[in-house]
Formats: C-alpha cells, structure tokens, sequence
C-alpha cells in the first residue's frame, strides 16, 4: 500500500519565521503536489513537481516556494510565514505513467498555526 | 480510525451510460462530505453535502447522502468521453482541524 507521510502533524510558527513542511513517499511516484486546505474553500493546490528538481506552481504559489532534490521528498518552504498562511497542508503523490490522471494518494495533513 | 471507501475502484462505460459511484465512510464528528473530480493536476470540486436527502445536482452529475447508512453515491447520466477521470470522494470532520479523508478514488473510464 501506498504510504505518503508528512514531517509534522501539528506546527506552531511566528510571523516572520522560515517554514519547512516535507513529504516522503515510498511508492517510487514521479509526481508530488502540495495543497492547502481551508474550510469552505477545499483543496488548494500550490506546487507540483513531475520529476527530481522539476517544480511548477499551482494556483496559489504565493508566499510559498518548493524544493524537490530526491525523487521521495518534496519540500514545501514558507520563506517568511504569516498568519493567514494558518491552515492544514496536504502532500500528495501520484505514479506517473498517466500524466497527472493517476490516482493521488495523500497524506495525513500538517496543521500548522501562524502566530 | 477514520475511514473512506469507494467502489468500484475503476469502471468502464459507453457513452449514453448512467453510472453510479459509491462512497461509504466512518468518521468522527462528521462534518461534511465532498467529491471531487481528477483529471488534471489537482482535484476539482464537485459537490459538497452535509444533510441526509438533499440531491444536489449540477449539470448530468448529481448526489445524495444518506448519514444514517453513512455513504454518498454520484451519478452521472448520458456519460461522455470527457467524464473519464478519478472521482474522489473525502470526508470533513466537525473540528476543521484535521486533514480531509479521502477514500482511494473510482477510476472512470468512457468509451466512445
């Protein structure tokens, strides 16, 4: 089974401070997405990556940045966190071999909290 | 532990088809269910439903919830080939801290 796990399951930040959140995958998936998720709003996609050190934004990259330097891991960065960067933060991964069509297979969600 | 089901996992259909896709789910202060439709980069969302009964529809596309027996179903009528895609279905619980479940998804796929 496929096993998608997130660094954090709760975070508490300050304003201002540098965020990682990391995401590992062991099913040897070539694409990794990163979302937000907020009540009223679902999922909101912020990057993806389809391959090592390929990165492409979603629909709100802003105040965010990615890193993907293993095939495994995806990073999503916040460079100066504020609060209504609050929210649950979803990693997903998906195999490939159908573009993005593939089923996505998600983690359990870091709840992080910007002070 | 929370817990979404969908079945089938994956279906094939001619166009004209009416397909019905179920969800059934476990979880804990249940707040809200959700499909949602995959066939690009990100899941695109579809319905949300909180109360037993209530059939929303759009368009060919419509589904129920019935929280008694815990599962939703999404229909779609007159399928067309524009409808293959993953449909995921997940579940919100009442706190909003916790992640969305999602259940595993039913791959669609229609034929021409």
């Amino acid at each position: 089974d496929v096993k998608v796990t997130q660094s954090s399951r709760y975070l508490v930040k300050r304003t201002g401070e540098k965020v990682f959140l990391e995401c590992v995958q062991d099913m040897d998936h070539e694409n990794m997405f990163w979302y937000r998720q907020d009540p009223g709003l679902g999922l909101r996609l912020i990057y993806f990556s389809y391959d090592v050190k390929m990165k492409e934004k979603g629909d709100i990259p802003e105040g965010y940045s990615v890193s993907r330097e293993k095939k495994e891991r995806f990073s999503l960065i916040l460079e100066s966190a504020s609060t209504n960067q609050t929210s649950m933060y979803l990693c997903a991964s998906s195999l490939g071999t159908s573009g993005f069509t593939d089923t996505q297979y998600f983690g359990p969600g870091t709840r992080l909290t910007v002070l | 532990e929370d817990k979404v089901v969908q079945s089938p996992l994956s279906l094939v259909v001619h166009e004209g088809d009416t397909v019905t896709l179920n969800c059934s789910y476990e979880v804990t202060n249940f707040r809200s269910l959700l499909w949602y439709k995959q066939e690009k980069k990100a899941p695109t969302f579809l319905f949300m439903l909180t109360s037993s009964g209530i059939e929303k529809k759009s368009g060919r596309l419509s589904s129920i919830l019935d929280k008694k027996e815990l599962f939703s179903i999404l229909n779609i009528t007159a399928t067309q080939t524009g409808d293959s895609a993953v449909y995921l279905c997940a579940v919100e619980a009442i706190l909003g801290n916790t992640p969305l479940v999602f259940g595993k998804g039913t791959r669609l796929s229609v034929i021409a």
